[in-house]
């Protein structure tokens, strides 16, 4: 079965420095996409950065960037900079198979950016 | 011009009631989810919608059930409401590639007393 780990249940950083947030998977598939999404206190969900499983660069967005690794499957999001409005809960999905790629989650990583 | 809207956004109500949860977008999407968030932060895929069509039932209890009258909705009904049924609920949408993001609603948060 499919399986998402993120190992770190809560993670501090300062203002501006660089954070990574850890993300291993385990899928049968031979071709997937990687996805972060963010979800700040107030509740909705904000979609961060995509790998595919293809791509031979590693993916950025702004201060937002993919250490992907694929034989070692992890796919860590590393946070450039921090802000205090990085602090919110983060997670990391992989699309389900037959599924009409629904996203399976990790169990999350609490971000507090301290002053 | 909200892409992914429900509602209600808060939803409060007795055991044993019924209550339904709209979804809509307006982004032109063929792929409509539901998605469940307990009380540990924990994301599940609850059903998966193409085209009107369900393409997933991830082991939900019956007593949800999904109604897509088009595309561009994506209820979600649930009877004899339980106490374990007390959560976020989320709606999203994709379009029907692998490589795309989902966009999400902004959550509807039902507590069953």
């Amino acid at each position: 079965a499919q399986k998402i780990t993120q190992t770190q249940p809560g993670m501090f950083v300062q203002e501006k420095e660089a954070v990574t947030l850890d993300c291993t998977y385990d899928t049968s598939d031979q071709s997937y996409g990687l996805f972060w999404y963010k979800q700040p206190s107030s509740g909705e969900m904000i979609f961060l950065i995509y790998q595919g499983s293809y791509d031979e660069q590693n993916a950025t967005e702004g201060r937002y960037s993919l250490n992907f690794q694929k034989a070692r499957k992890s796919a860590n999001l590393v946070i450039s900079a921090s802000q205090l409005g990085d602090s919110a809960m983060y997670f990391c999905a992989i699309p389900l198979p037959n599924s009409g790629y629904a996203l399976n989650f990790g169990k999350g990583t609490s971000l507090l950016v301290t002053p | 011009d909200t892409a992914v809207s429900q509602t209600p956004k808060y939803l409060v109500t007795q055991m044993g009631n019924d209550k339904s949860i709209k979804c809509e977008q307006n982004l032109g999407h063929d792929t409509m989810y539901w998605y469940k968030q307990d009380s540990k932060k924990f994301l599940k895929i609850m059903f998966s919608y193409n085209n009107k069509e369900l393409i997933i039932n991830e082991t939900v209890p019956n007593r949800f059930s999904p109604k897509s009258p088009d595309k561009a909705h994506l209820n979600l009904h649930i009877n004899s409401l339980e106490l374990g049924d007390s959560a976020v609920y989320f709606c999203a949408s994709s379009q029907d590639l692998l490589y795309n993001e989902q966009f999400f609603g902004p959550g509807t948060r039902l507590t069953v007393l």
